[in-house]
């Protein structure tokens, strides 16, 4: 068990409709990452943030946002949903902001956009 | 931009049997390099690590070493488990400082019979 939480673990929706994932981090982890899993790209970094700061953008679409809440718990948002939005969501955690900690995975969400 | 090669799958290895998992990289200077495992519905997990050239990472029996000139981070072990069937995940993180955007390969299915 990583102790990261994410919520929900499965999630079924239509396209155009909007969702949202949550993610509860490690105890003392200041940093959350989100990152997307799909057969055709892989894993995908999305967003960063650092104790409710947006720390980097990676491969996130306009239709996509986050945000890390005082409690350090984050959500994305997902909106205008798309058949090709259909992926794994992880979300990590790490005590710091830079590669000298290390990142600690959820099981993910599973989206399906049907 | 940054990217990682890694060996496509499924591999499929006799209990006992030696494992390597190839992995190359491109990137601007001087990334830390990292193998993570992802077990079948759980999140990913760090394996090992390396953060400068010629550095060796292990744990677990499984070793990789950062080689700049050859730009690779082969994943071996030299007597693999029916528990090491997983999927191997070689990355890289370039963005330096301040951020872990971490660039994953495709991965890599292991699957080893007794």
């Amino acid at each position: 068990d990583s102790g990261v939480t994410q919520t929900p673990k499965h999630l079924i929706t239509a396209t155009g409709q909007r969702v949202t994932l949550r993610c509860s981090p490690r105890s003392g982890d200041l940093s959350v990452y989100w990152y997307q899993q799909s057969l055709d790209q892989g894993l995908q970094f999305l967003i960063h943030y650092y104790n409710g700061e947006e720390r980097a953008k990676g491969n996130i679409l306009e239709r996509f946002s986050a945000q890390q809440f005082p409690d350090l718990h984050s959500e994305l948002n997902l909106s205008s949903l798309e058949l090709g939005d259909s992926a794994l969501y992880f979300c990590a955690s790490s005590v710091n902001s830079g590669s000298g900690s290390p990142l600690h995975f959820g099981n993910g969400t599973r989206l399906t956009v049907t | 931009g940054d990217s990682v090669t890694q060996m496509e799958g499924p591999v499929t290895l006799s209990e006992e049997a030696f494992l390597t998992i190839n992995c190359t990289y491109t990137a601007t200077g001087y990334p830390s390099l990292f193998w993570y495992v992802q077990y079948p519905g759980e999140g990913l997990q760090l394996l090992l690590k390396a953060t400068k050239a010629d550095d060796k990472g292990s744990n677990k029996g499984f070793e990789a070493t950062y080689r700049k000139e050859t730009t690779s981070f082969h994943l071996e072990k030299g007597s693999v488990q029916v528990s090491d069937s997983a999927v191997y995940f070689c990355a890289l993180d370039g963005s330096g400082a301040g951020s872990y955007q971490l660039t994953f390969g495709k991965g890599t299915k292991l699957s080893v019979i007794p």
